[in-house]
């Protein structure tokens, strides 16, 4: 256990839905990132906050996606009108800004889109 | 942040250790190499990390080339719990920089 906490660990959606998953980082870390895994790869850097400031995104990142972190503590990322090739893993890290750059990562959101 | 290139897959007996190489070529003199792993249905986890010297913790070592376009981590006694796929990431040492995985390699401890 890293510390970082993310629900649910599984979400199993029709096609169209709207879903949203969160992540708690580790309390003093002001960074928090996400990334999206599929099957076989390794994760994808989709976006990233300092504090509630979302300072970079990705590409990956489309119109549907919108991800917040309101008091710079937890985070939120939503996915509406979901899509099959939207299925992955969802993984949550963060770190502090000061100290190492070590980023510790939550176990995930494993996303079935059906 | 520079390419890297690692084998597919690897397989180690337990209790042996087990080199993973990585090949990192177009490196520039600012990156560092970091090696993260993931075992299976969890995230990734922090490794080590280096710049050109060999680093060693309590988890493994890191042997840097001197020319620094390759590097190998070293599990010194690998165990079934070391199973896992392994990534090198070339990054720059900027704090909240992205790490930027490829495929990794895929390590196999046999008993």
């Amino acid at each position: 256990d890293t510390g970082v906490s993310q629900n649910p660990r599984h979400k199993i959606t029709k096609r169209g839905q709207n879903v949203t998953f969160r992540c708690d980082p580790i309390s003093e870390h002001n960074r928090l990132y996400w990334y999206r895994q599929t099957l076989g790869q390794g994760p994808e850097f989709l976006t990233y906050f300092q504090n509630e400031a979302q300072l970079e995104k990705s590409r990956l990142l489309s119109d549907r996606f919108s991800a917040e972190r309101p008091k710079g503590s937890f985070s939120t990322l939503e996915i509406q009108r979901t899509e099959q090739g939207d299925s992955a893993m969802y993984l949550c890290a963060s770190l502090r800004a000061s100290g190492s750059n070590e980023q510790y990562f939550g176990p995930g959101t494993r996303l079935t889109v059906t | 942040d520079a390419k890297t290139t690692q084998p597919t897959s690897m397989d180690c007996a337990e209790g042996r250790a087990a080199n993973l190489p990585c090949n990192h070529s177009t490196i520039s003199g600012n990156e560092y190499v970091y090696w993260y792993r993931q075992i299976h249905s969890q995230g990734p986890q922090y490794i080590i990390h280096g710049l050109k010297n060999n680093e060693t913790n309590e988890m493994a070592s890191l042997i840097i080339t001197e020319d620094r376009k390759s590097s190998t981590l070293i599990l010194p006694h690998a165990t079934l719990r070391d199973t896992a796929v392994y990534y090198c990431i070339v990054r720059l040492q900027t704090s909240g920089s992205r790490l930027t995985f490829g495929e990794g390699t895929q390590l196999t401890v046999n008993p």
